[in-house]
């Protein structure tokens, strides 16, 4: 069931460069999703989110595009940073009630090269 | 700043046994999730609980496990009868669910590494 997909398992960027990390969705009732970091041993930390309603959010050097008619969204790291460097989540929720569950993708692990 | 803790953070179990997992949620947050990750594989989704019961269960949610809030602090997961494939990483996660500003931001816990044997 790959409802979130992210089809590139790792990334390389030197310091400094752009991260695009990327994300595809299938289910149409997603409308809210967010990008989490995770290291090795240690639980997914939240980094930013973005509603269905919006097409772009910014927080510092991370920058979120959600385009719905493809459904794909992209994070964006600018400058990428060495302590950049982790497994990065997508994840997508549905407003279907109370739960808002996550559904996680498979995700990318992005290493920046000083 | 807030933050999700879990005890232990690794648990070794022999097949068969019961195993008890603890999270203390972000004090003023609403809901409360369980989530696991089986080494190599995605994090998956387990089980919601809001308002003091279920909201949703994910297949993978038998009725090996169950969900407790015994108290206003802790939330616990609960396995009756371990078995090896249940070998994974096990993160708490909880959530204001801020409907008005429509913000759904999940924030997990360090998980609890079991081992099932």
């Amino acid at each position: 069931d790959q409802q979130v997909k992210q089809n590139s398992p790792s990334l390389s960027v030197q310091e400094g460069r752009i991260s695009i990390l990327n994300c595809d969705y299938t289910n149409s009732m997603f409308d809210y999703f967010l990008w989490y970091k995770k290291y090795p041993a240690e639980g997914p930390t939240f980094l930013i989110s973005i509603s269905s309603i919006k097409d772009k959010n910014e927080d510092g050097r991370f920058t979120v595009f959600l385009n719905k008619s493809a459904k794909h969204l992209s994070l964006h790291i600018v400058p990428s940073q060495p302590g950049d460097s982790a497994v990065y989540f997508c994840a997508a929720s549905a407003d279907g009630g109370a739960t808002n569950k996550l559904i996680f993708g498979t995700g990318t692990l992005l290493a920046v090269q000083p | 700043e807030p933050e999700v803790t879990q005890t232990p953070s690794h648990q070794v179990t022999q097949m068969g046994q019961e195993v008890i997992l603890r999270c203390v949620p972000i004090s003023n947050h609403l809901y409360f999730y369980w989530y696991r990750q089986i080494l190599g594989q995605k994090v998956e989704f387990l089980v919601s609980f809001y308002n003091n019961e279920i909201s949703e269960k994910s297949e993978i949610f038998d009725d090996q496990f169950s969900v407790e809030r015994p108290d206003g602090s802790n939330f616990t997961l609960k396995i009756r009868s371990t078995k090896l494939e249940d070998s994974a990483m096990y993160f708490c996660a909880s959530s204001g669910g801020d409907r008005e500003r429509q913000t759904y931001e999940q924030y997990f816990g360090p998980g609890t590494r079991l081992t099932v044997t």
